[in-house]
């Protein structure tokens, strides 16, 4: 089966840094995507992995480690805008119609204080 | 680029009928398109994969003919859900895959549909 954990709530300050942790154990990997969610609103793209390592994209930058089955979302300089769930979800195997399933954590609720 | 539409964004109707939501890929052409419910405070959950002209892949404990997607073409797909009931309330949200897509390409999520059943 699927299983991916995130933790439920982060509070931080304004211009601070905030880490979400993303574990994984699925039966098939085909990269990790995390997304941004607001109330009410269609999940936003935020980042890519699929090879071990860090990825920097402005101020967000994604984390992944493929053997230990973990994954990080990194926020920098963090702003009001940004509180809003943040969303871990691990893509499946390749079929021959798509790339492959997404499977979503329960996403971490991020909430930024002045 | 790469915009999804839902129509309707809220739907409130009464327990028994039946309410279709449709999910259209605007400016790209779409051979997967999935759909996904969300309850209050909860991850999104798959509940099937609508490929373009064929059966639908549903997830495990998603009824197939209570809620029926139909993907006639590369730019839309149908979720139709059939007699509903108050428990079916959530809120449903397709995404498409485009046609040709590389591997680091995400799926394009559409804006989402609220549906309450009274």
């Amino acid at each position: 089966g699927q299983n991916i954990d995130q933790p439920t709530e982060m509070t931080a300050t304004e211009g601070a840094i905030v880490q979400i942790n993303c574990t994984y154990q699925t039966s098939g990997f085909n990269g990790l995507f995390w997304y941004q969610q607001h109330a009410g609103e269609a999940p936003t793209f935020l980042s890519y992995n699929v090879l071990d390592g860090l990825e920097e994209k402005g101020r967000f930058s994604s984390f992944l480690s493929r053997s230990k089955g973990y994954s990080y979302l990194l926020l920098k300089e963090l702003q009001m805008k940004d509180s809003a769930s943040y969303l871990c979800a691990v893509r499946d195997g390749k079929t021959t119609d798509s790339w492959g399933k997404l499977q979503f954590g329960a996403g971490t609720q991020v909430v930024v204080t002045p | 680029g790469a915009v999804v539409s839902q129509h309707p964004s809220r739907v409130i109707c009464k327990s028994g009928t039946s309410v279709k939501i449709e999910c259209r890929s605007l400016d790209f052409q779409a051979t997967t398109m999935f759909w996904y419910r969300q309850f209050p405070k909860q991850s999104l959950m798959l509940m099937a994969t609508s490929n373009e002209g064929s059966k639908a892949t549903y997830e495990q404990g998603v009824e197939k003919d209570k809620f029926l997607i139909n993907h006639a073409s590369l730019t839309l797909s149908t979720l139709t859900v059939t007699s509903a009931h108050p428990e079916d309330s959530s809120f449903y949200i397709c995404s498409a895959e485009p046609q040709g897509a590389s591997s680091t390409d995400t799926q394009y999520f559409g804006p989402g549909t609220r549906l309450t059943v009274l």
